[in-house]
C-alpha cells in the first residue's frame, strides 16, 4: 500500500507567482493536514480538512488555502509568493478528523521542498 | 514564549548510550506524538500518547498531561539512530492541530 505521497517534490518560483502542491493519502484515510516546514525549525500547522470541510486553519495569511476532494486528496495553493514562503510543505493524513482515538495513525508525507527566488 | 519547548537542541551521544530528550508545553492538549526527521525531510510518528508511557523496541515515551512535561528516551543508541527528533502536542478543542517543538538534533557516533 502507498504511503502518503505529495507532488511535486522540488519546484522553483519566483516572487508575486502562484504555486499549487499536492497530497494524496493513504487509502482509508480521511483527514489531510498541512504543515509549513523552514530550514532550521519545526513544522507549522497550516490547514487540515476532513471530509472535505476544513476543520482547522493556522497563523497564515489568505494567501494560504487548501481544499479537499470527494476522493480524499488535497492541494494547498499559495498566491502571490514571497521569498519567506521558501519551506519544506508536509502533508499528513489520519484515518479520522479526531486526532486522538483508539486507531489513529499520523503519517507524513515525504514533502514539497518549495524555493522562492 | 513558545508553546513548546524541547531540550537539549543538540544532543552527540556515543553508540550504546542512553539518550533522553525533553519536551514542556505551555497549551491544554489532549495527547503528544514524537516525531523522527531523517535528512531529505521525511517525518515518521513514533508514539502518539496522552497519559503514561509507551515503549517500541528501544524507544520509551513518558507524559505528565498535569506537569505540561514528556520525554523521549532511547536505550542502546545506535549510529541509525541519529535523526532530529520533535515533540509535536495536540492542543485540546475543536480545531485540534498540532504544535511542534524545534526539534533535538541527535547524533550518535560510532
Amino acid at each position: 500500500d502507498a504511503g502518503v505521497t505529495q507532488s511535486p517534490t522540488h519546484l522553483i518560483k519566483t516572487r508575486g507567482q502562484h504555486v499549487t502542491l499536492r497530497c494524496s493519502p493513504i487509502s482509508g484515510h480521511k483527514s489531510v493536514s498541512w504543515y509549513q516546514q523552514v530550514l532550521g525549525q519545526g513544522p507549522q500547522f497550516i490547514f487540515q480538512y476532513y471530509e472535505k470541510e476544513e476543520r482547522g486553519r493556522g497563523n497564515f495569511p489568505d494567501r494560504f488555502s487548501a481544499r479537499q476532494f470527494p476522493n480524499y486528496s488535497s492541494e494547498l495553493n499559495v498566491n502571490a509568493l514571497l521569498l519567506g514562503d521558501s519551506a519544506l510543505y508536509l502533508c499528513a493524513s489520519s484515518p479520522t478528523g479526531r486526532a486522538v482515538s483508539g486507531a489513529n495513525v499520523l503519517t507524513f508525507g515525504a514533502g514539497s521542498r518549495l524555493t522562492v527566488l | 514564549k513558545n508553546e513548546v519547548e524541547q531540550s537539549p537542541q543538540n544532543l552527540t551521544a556515543q553508540e550504546g548510550e542512553f539518550i533522553t530528550i525533553n519536551c514542556s508545553y505551555s497549551v491544554g492538549i489532549s495527547a503528544l506524538h514524537w516525531l523522527q526527521q531523517h535528512p531529505g525531510g521525511g517525518i515518521v510518528s513514533l508514539f502518539m500518547l496522552s497519559s503514561g508511557k509507551k515503549k517500541h523496541g528501544r524507544l520509551i515515551a513518558t507524559i505528565n498531561i498535569q506537569e505540561k512535561h514528556s520525554s523521549l528516551h532511547i536505550t542502546a543508541s545506535h549510529p541509525r539512530d541519529s535523526a532530529v527528533y520533535i515533540c509535536a502536542p495536540i492542543t485540546q478543542g475543536g480545531s485540534e492541530k498540532l504544535v511542534f517543538g524545534k526539534g533535538t538534533k541527535l547524533t550518535v557516533n560510532p
